[in-house]
């Protein structure tokens, strides 16, 4: 079946460094491919997504892109802020059918 | 603009008793989800629905129900309680074709 695999956290980095978390996946078709992110306390939220090869999907200085040759869409951000901290998904959508997530990677960011 | 509402945020209930979580969305989503997320395991799906009317069970479905009466509404129901089934559960809404999941803030369900 489908499924997706993400680095294991935690992962603990200062402010302002680089961050990549790896995210691959296994799915027939062709998938749509999410970034979700949950603060303490709090829901999942959409970070960004891409819906079909070579796509990259943006926001908050975040960055993937659906790279269809590797089945990978890691996560990036040139420069981290204390109040990035909190939980990553990475997710895929197999057309038709429900979602499937990763495990989550737990991020702290150091001042 | 609400989005996804779950109430209550907290509960604690003893072994036996039973409960119902209540999912209201204002986006006019077809499809709505319930998962619960436990340390370790990732989220996981216990029903969905693919429209008013509609449930399906997803991968963690023994121990619950579900209702989707009206459109919006998307109810969980424990009929009899298990510690087992102390977790945060999270609904979700989305509309059709590729859209993205919508999360609501959870209910922490705490069964003794």
């Amino acid at each position: 079946g489908d499924s997706v695999t993400q680095m294991e956290g935690p992962v603990t980095l200062s402010e302002e460094a680089f961050l990549t978390i790896n995210c691959t996946y296994t799915a027939t078709g062709y998938p749509s491919l999410f970034w979700y992110v949950q603060y303490p306390g709090e829901g999942l939220q959409l970070l960004l997504k891409a819906t079909k090869a070579d796509d990259k999907g943006s926001n908050k200085g975040f960055e993937a892109t659906y790279r269809k040759e590797t089945t990978s869409f890691h996560l990036e951000k040139g420069s981290v802020q204390v109040s990035d901290s909190a939980v990553y998904f990475c997710a895929l959508h197999p057309y038709g059918q429900n979602f499937v997530f990763g495990p989550g990677t737990r991020l702290s960011v150091l001042p | 603009n609400a989005g996804v509402t779950q109430t209550p945020k907290f509960r604690v209930l003893k072994t036996g008793q039973s409960m119902t979580l209540l999912c209201a969305q204002d986006m006019n989503h077809e499809y709505m989800y319930w998962y619960r997320q436990d340390p370790g395991m990732g989220l996981r799906l216990i029903h969905y629905s693919v429209g008013e009317g509609t449930t399906a069970k997803g991968e963690v479905p023994d121990g619950y129900n579900v209702s989707r009466l009206k459109k919006q509404n998307f109810l969980l129901g424990l009929e009899s309680a298990a510690p087992s089934q102390t977790s945060v559960y999270f609904c979700a809404s989305r509309s059709t074709g590729n859209s993205p999941l919508h999360f609501g803030n959870g209910t922490r369900l705490t069964v003794t």
